[in-house]
């Protein structure tokens, strides 16, 4: 079964301190994964795609097979990246998107 | 180029009515996808509609339906509500049928069933 796993709901850091928000999937195909990030009072957006290899925010992911991960990392967190953050599988089928529960980041001055 | 909006933001429903949540999609986009989310989960997928056409259902009741319009517009209707539809519902347009590119949410409607 298809499925994303976000093992923290929370995550408090200092500013600063670099950050990691775990996310492990399962997909017996190709998997193709986002980061979505809701800040305060804002919609659903996306923040980063693992096909883009890209940094926004200074946050980057690696997917690994291996391990069946995308985990979502910056060195310095920012008091303004505190935020709901997503992971997220497409599915080839219908475009359908699977989400993970969420982790919440809060970082503190 | 506007936003993907979403109508009405809140709403307040009575077990076993029905329910018509509005949307409309990002100019240019012919995909629209529906999920629900409920209080401290991910969003889940309902289904996705791509040029009129339902193109993807996740495991929702058929009392969940859909409609997509010329003009790329979405409702999503609930019949017999239940307590348990009680949640956000979230609307996203993007502009492939079978995904690969961003989806772009709208803001969400809140649904409450009392």
């Amino acid at each position: 079964a298809q499925r994303v796993t976000q093992p923290e709901k929370l995550l408090s850091v200092f500013k600063g301190a670099p950050v990691e928000l775990k996310c492990n999937y399962s997909y017996s195909g190709s998997p193709e994964l986002f980061w979505y990030v809701q800040y305060s009072r804002q919609r659903l957006q996306l923040l980063l795609r693992h096909i883009s290899r890209e940094s926004i925010k200074g946050f980057t992911a690696d997917l690994n097979k291996g391990e069946t991960s995308f985990h979502l990392k910056k060195p310095f967190a920012q008091e303004e990246d505190s935020a709901m953050y997503y992971c997220a599988l497409l599915l080839n089928q219908g475009g359908k998107l699977i989400f993970g529960q969420g982790t919440e980041l809060s970082v503190k001055p | 180029e506007t936003g993907v909006t979403q109508s009405p933001t809140h709403l307040i429903k009575t077990r076993g009515q029905q329910v018509t949540l509005r949307c409309s999609s990002q100019s240019g986009h012919n995909t629209v996808s529906w999920y629900q989310q409920a209080l401290g989960q991910g969003p889940q997928f309902i289904f996705q509609y791509y040029r009129e056409e339902e193109n993807g259902r996740g495991n929702f009741p058929p009392r969940f339906s859909g409609l997509q319009f010329p003009n790329y517009s979405s409702e999503l209707n609930v019949n017999a509500l239940e307590l348990d539809d009680s949640a956000l519902y979230l609307c996203a347009s993007s502009g492939a049928g079978t995904g690969g590119t961003e989806a772009f949410f709208g803001q969400g409607t809140r649904l409450t069933v009392v």
